[in-house]
Order: structure tokens, then C-alpha cells, then sequence
């Protein structure tokens, strides 16, 4: 079965601090690896989609990274702003369907 | 900035009712997607149209339907809500497969 596990669960860090998700698949096969920003009650916005040969990708302050070999990826903010309190949905596709994870809940605080 | 829109945002409706989610897009993408989530959860596929006239039922099963006579308009619609179908539903749509799937705003659902 496929699967897409985020870790942690829930993050709490002061503003201005640095902090990376995780993000563990079994997915197959393999297409794409995306990354997405939920705010509260609104809809999913996509922050960088890689492919399987694509180890890095920067957005701003998110840099995201693959390792298609151990089957992760990680999502790293750097100097989190109030506005990076979202959750953090780690995506996987494979030739058309696409397995999500129960995100990352991210609090930051002042 | 996303050319999808939702609407309502919000609906509280009584058990019983038929209700009808609407969702439009405006950047032609023949693929088209009616997500639901609850708090906390992942979100769960339960309609797909891969273009006009074309909808094919997803991996959560769902009571609802869907149609697909316009490319930019893909409603949703449930016949007679019950309070287990309070949710968010999210609609999306992406140009091709691998391509970048656009989210709405989502419309959260209350039954009563």
C-alpha cells in the first residue's frame, strides 16, 4: 500500500528560528515529490514539486531535498516568519495518482 | 496566484437537504479533482474528470456526484446531506499529470 509519513506531527518554534520537516514514502512508482503550505481552513499551496532526479529545490526561505534512494525528503525553513504557521503536506504521484501525508503542523511563535 | 474558485466558503445546512458544491476554473486544465479532509487528516480523493463529460469515482467512497458538462465547471452535489458528511471539501485542478495541482479555497461543509 502506499504511504506517505510525516514527521513531527506538530513543531512549535520561536520566530526567526530555523526548523526542517521529514517526510518518509512507499510509493509506486515514483514521479514527483511535492511539497504544499495549508494555511487554516483554506486549500493547499504548492511550494516545489521535484523529480526523481532533482536532490534540491529552493522557494524563498523553503528549500526542499530528496533522496529517492532512502525514500525521504525534507522540507527546511529558514528564518520563520508568523506567516509560515501553516501545516505542511508532503505530496507523492506516482504516473496519474497522487498519496498525501497527514502533514506537519507548524506554530510559530513571537 | 490560482485560478480556482469555490464557492461557498461555508454552508450549514439541516439533515436532509440537497446541496450542491460548485467549483470553476479559469486556466483550462482538463483534469479536475473533489478532495475531502477532516482536521488533522490527509486529504482523500473522492471525484476525478480527466475533461468534458468524463467523471470517474475516487479512493474514498462518497455519496456524492459529480458532473462535468463545461471543462471550466465541475460541481459537486449531494442528494440528501447527513451530519457524517460535515467535512472540508477541497476542489483542484492541474494542465497534466506530473503538472502542478491548483487548490480552491475549499468549502467547509456542516450538516446538522
Amino acid at each position: 500500500k502506499n504511504q506517505v509519513e510525516q514527521s513531527p506531527q506538530s513543531l512549535i518554534i520561536l520566530e526567526g528560528k530555523n526548523c526542517t520537516l521529514q517526510c518518509n514514502y512507499t510509493v509506486s512508482p515514483f514521479s514527483n515529490l511535492r511539497w504544499y503550505k495549508q494555511d487554516t481552513g483554506r486549500g493547499p499551496v504548492s511550494l516545489t514539486i521535484m523529480t526523481f532526479s532533482e536532490n534540491t529545490k529552493s522557494n524563498g526561505r523553503y528549500t526542499a531535498t530528496l533522496d529517492a534512494d532512502t525514500k525521504q525528503s525534507s522540507l527546511h525553513i529558514t528564518a520563520s516568519q508568523l506567516s509560515d504557521s501553516a501545516s505542511y503536506i508532503c505530496v507523492v504521484g506516482g504516473n496519474e495518482k497522487l498519496t498525501f501525508g497527514t502533514g506537519t503542523r507548524l506554530t510559530i511563535i513571537p | 496566484e490560482a485560478d480556482i474558485y469555490q464557492t461557498p466558503r461555508y454552508l450549514v445546512i439541516g439533515t436532509g437537504k440537497k446541496i450542491t458544491l460548485e467549483c470553476s476554473q479559469t486556466m483550462g486544465h482538463d483534469k479536475m479533482y473533489w478532495y475531502q479532509q477532516d482536521p488533522g487528516m490527509e486529504l482523500h480523493l473522492i471525484h476525478y474528470s480527466y475533461g468534458v463529460n468524463s467523471t470517474e469515482k475516487g479512493d474514498l467512497s462518497s455519496e456524492s456526484t459529480v458532473s462535468r458538462i463545461r471543462t471550466e465547471h465541475f460541481p459537486l452535489t449531494l442528494e440528501s446531506a447527513r451530519p457524517s458528511h460535515t467535512s472540508q471539501y477541497l476542489c483542484a485542478s492541474r494542465l497534466w499529470d506530473r503538472g502542478e495541482l491548483f487548490f480552491g479555497s475549499g468549502t467547509q461543509l456542516s450538516v446538522l
